[in-house]
């Protein structure tokens, strides 16, 4: 069963400590993204990565770091220095070149502040 | 002035009618446009995807493009309360990252 897994479904963050959400696919896409969505507003993009071992900062990188060392899976971590962490996390994945420029997410992790 | 604008609503309207949802962009290198549909507490899921000008239609979904108006429009026929969700336009102008609309939250009420 093809897809997108994001876990934990929900994440609690005490002050001062680093939380990583996980998202892993098994659709053989070479593009994965991280987003952002605070209630009433569209996605803003965090991070993405095209390739392996390859990835850029988006529209709102800082307090964020990732990782791509394996082509299914694309870890986020949520640092000390987010201030305002509280948030629904989606990842999504895109097939690549050649393919459609559409998106496909995950269910997302929701992040709350302790 | 955000690169593309969408009514947040919120969107009531009785079951059976039909929706039309709409957002309006500033970057005429846009080619691709999709909208995903939103459940509460889910990720967006792909619901439509058109590729320049003109109409796609599936079921009782129609999307419109109309790139000389950078206008894009969704239609939803005989309007049931499983519709009922937040509805996102996104647009991309090839291979880079997907602009997103804020959103339009709809209601259908039976």
């Amino acid at each position: 069963d093809g897809g997108i897994t994001q876990s934990p479904k929900y994440l609690f963050r005490k002050e001062g400590q680093n939380v990583t959400l996980s998202c892993e696919q098994n659709l053989n896409h070479d593009a994965m993204y991280w987003y952002r969505q605070d209630p009433g507003q569209g996605l803003r993009l965090i991070y993405y990565s095209h390739i392996v071992n390859d990835f850029q900062k988006g529209d709102i990188a800082e307090g964020y770091s990732v990782s791509r060392e394996k082509k299914e899976s694309f870890p986020l971590t949520v640092t000390s220095a987010q201030k305002n962490p509280t948030a629904f996390y989606l990842c999504a994945s895109r097939p690549g070149t050649g393919g459609r420029e559409t998106q496909y997410f995950g269910p997302g992790t929701r992040l709350l502040v302790l | 002035q955000k690169e593309v604008e969408q009514d947040p609503g919120p969107l009531s309207v009785p079951e059976g009618a039909i929706v039309s949802l709409n957002c309006t962009y500033s970057n005429s290198a846009f080619q691709y446009f999709m909208w995903y549909r939103q459940y509460s507490r889910k990720g967006p899921e792909l619901l439509m995807y058109t590729y320049s000008s003109g109409n796609k239609e599936d079921g009782r979904f129609t999307a419109q493009v109309d790139k000389s108006s950078k206008y894009i429009s969704l239609f939803i026929r005989d309007s049931q309360p499983s519709d009922s969700a937040t509805y996102l336009c996104a647009m991309t102008p090839r291979a880079q990252k997907l602009v997103f609309g804020q959103g339009t939250r709809l209601t259908i009420n039976p």
